[in-house]
């Protein structure tokens, strides 16, 4: 069975800093990968996603992840992050067996601060 | 386009009580889900449905039944609450063409809770 871990579940950082959101998975098949971004009082919006190609992957609002197949993670990045990115953000893995089901990180809050 | 729609927005139930969660989607989308979010554990699958007229568990069903009215309507229902069910509740679709390659769209959540 697939699993996900979200190394961090609080990041604190300043605005206009650089951010990194660790994300690790574990499966025996093919999977496909995503991030998706829950502001306070919301439901969940993809920000991106690794079908297969290219392993560096471009997302909306200034963010990015990197698909690293050997150490089996997909860390999302900000090189400049804004107050309006604090929110909870999750990793999920889907497989590519044709079940449609997604797996879920525990969520990493970014809390940027002024 | 409204998206996925949930209603209730909140919901306070005793011990024992049943209520169903409506859910619908304006996107024409063949998949639906049904998941809860619980502190610390991100979102689990409660139950899915693939297509008009299927239904399938996931990772947490006991405890919940749900009804794929039609294409657009999907709905949980909980026959006898308990505590253990206090959660956020989201529903989600996707055009059901591409597996699990296939974004998801989430609707706002209902946030139970159960006394």
């Amino acid at each position: 069975a697939q699993s996900v871990t979200q190394l961090d579940s609080q990041v604190p950082v300043f605005e206009e800093a650089p951010v990194e959101l660790r994300c690790n998975y574990s499966s025996s098949v093919s999977v496909y990968l995503f991030w998706y971004v829950q502001y306070p009082n919301q439901g969940l919006q993809l920000l991106l996603k690794y079908l297969s190609g290219s392993t560096l992957v471009k997302g909306i609002n200034g963010f990015e992840a990197e698909f690293n197949k050997s150490q089996t993670s997909f860390h999302l990045r900000k090189p400049s992050v804004h107050i309006s990115d604090t929110a909870e953000y999750f990793c999920a893995v889907g497989l590519d067996t044709g079940r449609r089901a997604l797996t879920f990180g525990s969520g990493t809050r970014l809390q940027v601060q002024p | 386009n409204a998206g996925v729609t949930q209603t209730p927005k909140f919901q306070v139930l005793k011990t024992g009580q049943s209520m169903t969660l409506q859910c619908a989607q304006d996107m024409n989308h063949n998949s639906m889900y049904w998941y809860r979010q619980d502190p610390g554990m991100g979102l689990r699958l409660i139950y899915y449905s693939a297509s008009e007229g299927t239904t399938d568990k996931g990772e947490v069903p006991n405890g919940y039944n749900v009804s794929r009215l039609n294409k657009r309507e999907f709905s949980l229902r909980l026959e006898s609450a308990a505590p253990s069910q206090t959660s956020v509740y989201f529903c989600a679709s996707s055009e059901g063409v591409a597996g699990a390659a296939d974004t998801q769209y989430f609707g706002p959540g209902t946030r139970l809770t159960v006394l």
